[in-house]
């Protein structure tokens, strides 16, 4: 267990919806990333946040936005939900040291969405 | 677009067997990552490669990261049924395990007792 949790576990949501995903570091970490997964792939890097600032952006549009608080806690804010938004939607949490070097990333267990 | 081609893409071996399994870019990548996911599970660490060329153990897990920096391999010496689950590589492009990583599709691994 890595210490990273995420919620909720599961959440259907329907086309056009609004959702927020919630995720806890690892006590020390000051670093998060999300990832999506679809089913039978890889993950596939959203965003990172790093001092409650956005600090990396894969291939995701607008819609998919984040935050960090000052304990190091993300949100994960999709809005316009579609079809294809169904996946499950994973955090990692690391520590960057203020020299930049860094550490593991640690993923939580995954937020499964459905969109119907 | 996907940047790593994961092979083979599932496996069904007998339990004690070893495994082989490999990744390969067309780009040159300065960190390579081995993770596990297990079904409803994130994925789990196995072993980091930050060196052309370096060859890393973790018990019964071994993987090399290429001279080129555009592949490596994992082998899992003598399975058994726990060491079932998918296994992704994993890169990132600065010397360090952070920022953006880049998956493979993953290669499913069964183990029959």
């Amino acid at each position: 267990e890595t210490g990273v949790t995420q919620s909720p576990t599961h959440l259907i949501k329907t086309r056009g919806q609004q959702v927020t995903l919630r995720c806890s570091s690892q006590s020390g970490h000051n670093t998060v990333s999300w990832y999506q997964q679809a089913l039978g792939q890889g993950p596939q890097f959203i965003f990172q946040y790093y001092r409650e600032e956005e600090n990396g952006r894969g291939n995701f549009p607008p819609r998919f936005s984040g935050l960090q608080f000052p304990n190091y806690s993300s949100e994960l804010n999709v809005n316009a939900l579609e079809l294809d938004d169904s996946a499950l939607y994973l955090c990692a949490s690391s520590l960057v040291w203020t020299s930049g070097s860094t550490d593991t990333q640690y993923f939580g267990p995954g937020t499964r969405l459905t969109v119907l | 677009g996907q940047q790593l081609n994961q092979s083979p893409q599932s496996m069904f071996i007998q339990e004690g067997e070893d495994v082989s399994m490999n990744c390969t870019s067309s780009s040159i990548f300065n960190t390579w990552l081995w993770y596990k996911q297990d079904p409803g599970e994130g994925p789990v660490l196995l072993i980091a490669l930050y060196k052309a060329g370096e060859l890393t153990s973790n018990g019964r897990l071994t993987a090399q990261f290429g001279i080129t920096r555009k592949d490596s391999f994992l082998n899992i010496s003598a399975s058994i049924p726990s060491d079932v689950g998918i296994y992704f590589c994993a890169v990132a492009r600065f010397s360090s395990n952070t920022g953006k990583l880049i998956f493979g599709q993953g290669t499913t691994l069964q183990v029959k007792p």
